[in-house]
């Protein structure tokens, strides 16, 4: 199947900072999702994006679908940030594959 | 939109006793999925369905493992017998054309 690597596995910021969090995959795909999976447990939809980019506030996504990887890129990071970033990206058939997703700690 | 609705949010059960937990698609979402998450292997994707009809269900881990999705608006997975080794979070996802969401997940503990 599709492999899907994230870097960095751990990153720790302080609160303010930015940070980018990069996917790369190893097959064209059709689908690729940013999710965030809050210390809570919840798996929450933050970018559809197989290609392009796109912003919601302080966060931006930008797929360079050609060279297989992804970025999300974080500004003005805040406590709540915290949680764990998944990549996701689905091939031809309907199954989504996750990364191993990035730990993101940010400190007051 | 109340999004896709998993209950119980949490169920603790004896080795060896049925478990069966539900999940209702967001309405409209022709394809429905069951994940699971452990610490070991992550993500991984138990089955999936699509317009009610299970297509994959590759995943499954083993006979002990069903599912089911008698309509549009409500879907079961069940583990009889339930054992240890089948504590995980269990999320269940539906999608248009496009992306996924998932839902808030049981955390199942099997003691």
């Amino acid at each position: 199947g599709i492999q899907v690597e994230q870097s960095p596995p751990d990153l720790i910021l302080q609160e303010g900072a930015n940070s980018t969090l990069r996917c790369n995959f190893s097959d064209s795909v059709n689908n690729l999702q940013w999710f965030h999976q809050n210390p809570w447990g919840q798996l929450i939809n933050l970018f559809y994006i197989p290609s392009g980019t796109k912003q919601n506030g302080r966060l931006s996504a930008t797929t360079v679908a050609t060279e297989r990887y992804s970025l999300l890129y974080i500004s003005s990071s805040q406590t709540t940030d915290s949680g764990v970033y998944f990549c996701a990206v689905r091939t031809g058939a309907n199954n989504l594959f996750f990364g191993t997703g990035t730990r993101l700690t940010v400190i007051p | 939109d109340a999004g896709v609705i998993q209950s119980p949010r949490h169920e603790v059960t004896e080795m060896g006793q049925e478990v069966t937990l539900r999940c209702k698609p967001i309405s409209g979402h022709n394809s429905l999925f069951w994940y699971r998450q452990t610490m070991m292997r992550g993500l991984e994707l138990l089955i999936y369905f699509n317009n009610n009809v299970p297509i994959d269900d590759s995943g499954m881990p083993e006979d002990r493992f069903s599912a089911k999705m008698p309509n549009a608006s409500f879907s079961t997975l069940k583990i009889q017998p339930s054992e240890p080794r089948d504590s995980a979070v269990y999320f269940c996802a539906s999608r248009p054309i496009g992306g996924y969401t998932f839902g808030s997940g049981t955390r199942l503990t099997v003691v």
